[in-house]
This record gives C-alpha cells, structure tokens and sequence, in this order.
C-alpha cells in the first residue's frame, strides 16, 4: 500500500504524559499537513509542512503542541502535558506540489487523554 | 474569513434513488472547492474537486457536484444511490489566494436504505 500512513493507530495516556504521532506521506508528495477531528466535527487544520519548512500554523497548535518534519519526508506531532480536551482523532494527509492541492489522507490517529 | 456549511446533518434516501448533499462556501477570493468521504474507523477518501472550467464535476463512484457561484453552493449529488454510499461526507474549501488553510463542514451523514 502506498497509501499515506500513521501510527500508532489508537493511543490512551494519562493526563499530563506526552504522546508523539508519527505520519508516512505518499513518498513523491513534497506537502504535509495535520488535522484534528473530533466527534461530530469536520476535520480542523493544525498545521502545514513543504518540504522540511512548516508555512502555516493555526491558532488550535498551542504551545504544547509541536510538529518536525525534519528531512522532508516523514513528519511527527508531538502533544506535551496532554489535557483531556486533546482527545481526538489526528489526521495526516500529503498532496503534490501540483495537481491543485487534493490532499490525501491517512487513517488516523485516535487519542483518548484519561 | 473562509467558512463552510453543510447545513443537514443527515441524508435519508432509497436506494436507487437520486442523492443530494448540499454545501454552501464563504470565501473571499476564488475558492478551490473539494468533497471527501469518511467510512468507519478509515481516514478521509477524495471524491472530487472543483478548481476551475465546467460547473459541473464528475468525481469517483458515479459522484458529481455542481459549482454555483451565485448561490455559492457545490452540492453533491448521484443519480442512483446504493447501500455502499453510505457515510459521512465532508465539504470544504480553500480560498485560492488565501494560503493552504483547508476549511471542512461539520460532515452530512448519508443514509441508503435497501
């Protein structure tokens, strides 16, 4: 499959503890970006990476979050003293430079903060 | 500001039968405009999008959506339903000139019924 990946798929912590997400891009895909989607919601922006540079951060990535993608490829979410209001699912999703931006999506990450 | 609404959170419909799921946009620019379909426990599958030209786009699985600036709508729609297009759809949008924030609706959950 050569699918957009993440893992873990599903992730419990305690309140408090830090959890680290990691996203697999589509390998020819130069754009990544991370979504958060909670129950009943669309999917809402986090963040966005060309290449290694991350362009855009939305005003929901607090300074408990932070996200790397360090070589361009993979890219990691890393959530710090999570609180239980970060329970979710965290997407990932990865688009070419062209062909107008369609984002392709992994299957997520389900996090529940005890 | 951009904005998305998907203003039924839920589509009953026969199969066989024609489908809508309406969307309606706020963006200030020229909007690049985008269906997604959420099965359970899988990530989000593009269906179609709608940058520029023909008001009407044909996507995957017999979709189509009509672009109406006027209105500035981009409905969904199948001429047949089946019991498979049962789901959640997403709507949303990114304003051309305005970065690569992507704006989901709140999700409309499509019912077949055999």
């Amino acid at each position: 499959d050569t699918g957009v990946s993440q893992d873990p798929r599903h992730k419990i912590t305690k309140r408090g503890q830090n959890v680290t997400f990691r996203c697999d891009p589509i390998s020819e895909h130069n754009r990544l970006y991370w979504y958060r989607q909670t129950l009943g919601q669309g999917p809402e922006f986090l963040t966005y990476f060309q290449n290694e540079a991350q362009l855009e951060k939305s005003r929901l990535l607090s300074d408990r979050f932070s996200a790397e993608r360090p070589k361009g490829s993979f890219s990691t979410l890393e959530i710090q003293r999570t609180e239980q209001g970060d329970s979710a699912m965290y997407l990932c999703a990865s688009s070419p430079i062209q062909g107008a931006e369609t984002q392709y999506f992994g299957p997520g990450t389900r996090l529940l903060v005890l | 500001a951009q904005s998305v609404a998907q203003p039924e959170d839920q589509v009953n419909v026969a199969e066989g039968n024609p489908l809508t799921v309406k969307c309606t946009y706020s963006v200030s620019g020229n909007p690049y405009l985008f269906w997604y379909v959420q099965y359970p426990n899988r990530g989000l599958q593009f269906l179609l999008k709608y940058i520029t030209g023909d008001n009407l786009v044909k996507g995957s699985y017999g979709f189509e959506a009509e672009f109406n600036k006027s209105q500035t709508s981009f409905h969904l729609k199948k001429p047949s339903a089946l019991v498979s297009d049962s789901a959640l759809y997403f709507c949303a949008v990114r304003d051309m000139g305005g970065g690569f924030k992507t704006i989901f609706g709140a999700g409309t959950r499509l019912f077949v019924k055999a």
